[in-house]
């Protein structure tokens, strides 16, 4: 069964202090995967998308990373602005309807 | 990217009636796709929209409880009906722009109570 994990569910960190998040997944055959960011009361904002194992993205602060088992997103010297809740989703080859199947993300609080 | 707006931005609504949920986009889209936020819990696809054509639903909805339409390629309207508490939830729009894999585009959600 096609699945997705995200670790941890919840993470507190200094403003400066550089972390990653885990996004794991067991999928038969990967046609992508996808970061996003979700603000509280809002919809997910698209971050990344990383197709092959090896495969790297940046965006300001953020950087995503991809093997062949899991994906993370490393966050370099955050700001509080940085808080938000970080979703990962995968797209399996199976996917006929272009599904995406969401892990249930990392809460981030950067404190000031 | 893709401007995508919902309305309504949230609703309280008693049990047994019916809700429907509109969604707009920018710009013409294939494919649309409603999804379900449940508090704690991460995004679950409730159908996909193509228009002109019936609706795909995934496992566990059906259009008696979810009815959608799309009547054209920047539109499409989710009506959540007879409802419960537990329809109580985050519904989400999205739309795929792009080749394979493409990349999914969100609205900003309609957050609905049920009482």
């Amino acid at each position: 069964e096609d699945q997705v994990t995200q670790s941890p569910e919840a993470l507190r960190l200094q403003e400066g202090e550089s972390s990653s998040l885990n996004c794991s997944y067991t999928v038969s055959g990967l046609r992508g995967l996808f970061w996003y960011r979700q603000d509280p009361g809002k919809g997910p904002e698209f971050l990344f998308t990383l197709y092959s194992a090896g495969e790297e993205k940046e965006k300001e602060r953020l950087k995503a990373t991809l093997t062949k088992k899991e994906s993370f997103l490393h966050i370099t010297a955050p700001k509080p602005e940085d808080s938000a809740t970080y979703l990962c989703a995968v797209q399996p080859k199976t996917s006929g309807t272009y599904k995406y199947i969401f892990g249930t993300g990392t809460r981030l609080k950067v404190l000031a | 990217s893709a401007v995508i707006s919902q309305k309504p931005s949230r609703d309280i609504c008693q049990r047994g009636t019916s809700l429907t949920i509109q969604c707009q986009v920018d710009s013409q889209v294939t494919m649309m796709f409603w999804y379900r936020q449940q508090p704690g819990q991460s995004l679950t696809l409730i159908a996909t929209a193509n228009q002109g054509s019936e609706a795909t639903y995934e496992s566990g909805f059906v259009i008696d409880k979810f009815p959608i339409s799309r009547p054209n390629l920047t539109f499409s309207t989710l009506t959540v009906s007879n409802m419960s508490p537990e329809d109580s939830s985050i519904y989400l729009c999205s739309v795929r722009k792009g080749g394979l894999p493409g990349e999914q585009y969100f609205g900003p959600g309609t957050r609905l109570t049920v009482t």
